[in-house]
C-alpha cells in the first residue's frame, strides 16, 4: 500500500530536549516536505527536499532541521524545542518534475506538545 | 508570494443539503493548480478535488464540484447532497506550475453536517 508513515503520532516533551519525528514513504517520491498546522493559520511549510541530499527552507524553518540521506526518509529534528513549536506536524511526499498538479500524499500527522 | 484566503472559518448545513465553501487566492503566475483537501477528525489530509488553471472546465468528483473563476481568482467548492461523513475541516491550496512543489494553504473552513 502506498503510504507516508510518520512516527510518533503523539509526543509530549519538555523544553530543550532534542527530538526527532520520522517520516518514511514507500512510493519512490523525489519530493518530500514538512508542514506545521496551527489553528487559524492553516498549514505552513517548514522544510522541503527535492531529492537525496537536497533540502531547502520553507516559510517557517526557524528551530527545525532536516536531513535527506535516503530517498525514502525525511526526518524532522527539533534540536531545542520550545513551547511555540507545539503544533500538529505533517510530512508529505510527491513526484517532482512529472508535470503540474501531482498529488501530495500526507502522513497521519504528529501532535507535538512542548511543555 | 502566493496567498490563499478562506473567509468562512465555520459553516454548518443540514444533511442532504448543498453547501458552498469559498476560496480566493492571489498570484502573479498564470500556470498553477488548485486543490481542496479534507481533514476529518482523524487528522488525515485527503485530496477532494483538483483544478488545473489552464482548464476552463470546472472539475467534478461525484458530489464535489468546483466553481473556478480564473480572472476573479476564486475557487469555491460545492458539496451536493451533504452527508454526515463530510463533517471535516476543508483546506483550499495552491501550487505553482514547476515551482518548488510547495502547497500554499488557506486557513481552513470547519464544516459541520447536522443530522
Amino acid at each position: 500500500e502506498a503510504q507516508v508513515t510518520q512516527n510518533p503520532r503523539y509526543l509530549i516533551t519538555v523544553t530543550g530536549k532534542k527530538l526527532t519525528v520520522t517520516c518514511s514513504q514507500n512510493m519512490n517520491h523525489e519530493y518530500m516536505s514538512w508542514y506545521r498546522q496551527d489553528p487559524g493559520l492553516g498549514l505552513r511549510q517548514i522544510y522541503y527536499s527535492m531529492n537525496v541530499e537536497v533540502t531547502d527552507k520553507g516559510d517557517v524553518p526557524e528551530g527545525y532541521k532536516v536531513s535527506r540521506k535516503e530517498k525514502r526518509n525525511f526526518p524532522l529534528i527539533l534540536e531545542s524545542p520550545s513551547p511555540n513549536q507545539t503544533s500538529l506536524y505533517f510530512c508529505a511526499s510527491s513526484l517532482v518534475m512529472t508535470g503540474p498538479g501531482t498529488e501530495a500524499f500526507f502522513g497521519q500527522g504528529t501532535r507535538l506538545t512542548v511543555v | 508570494a502566493q496567498t490563499v484566503t478562506q473567509s468562512q472559518p465555520e459553516m454548518s448545513v443540514q444533511e442532504a443539503e448543498t453547501v458552498t465553501l469559498s476560496c480566493t487566492y492571489d498570484t502573479s503566475e498564470s500556470n498553477y493548480y488548485l486543490f481542496w483537501y479534507k481533514q476529518p477528525p482523524s487528522r488525515q489530509m485527503i485530496l477532494v478535488i483538483r483544478q488545473e488553471a489552464y482548464k476552463q472546465q470546472n472539475a467534478t468528483e461525484n458530489r464535489f464540484s468546483v466553481n473556478f473563476q480564473k480572472a476573479a481568482k476564486s475557487f469555491s467548492l460545492k458539496i451536493s447532497d451533504s452527508q454526515l461523513g463530510d463533517t471535516a475541516m476543508y483546506f483550499c491550496a495552491f501550487v505553482q506550475y514547476f515551482g518548488n512543489e510547495k502547497l500554499t494553504f488557506g486557513t481552513g473552513t470547519r464544516l459541520t453536517i447536522i443530522p
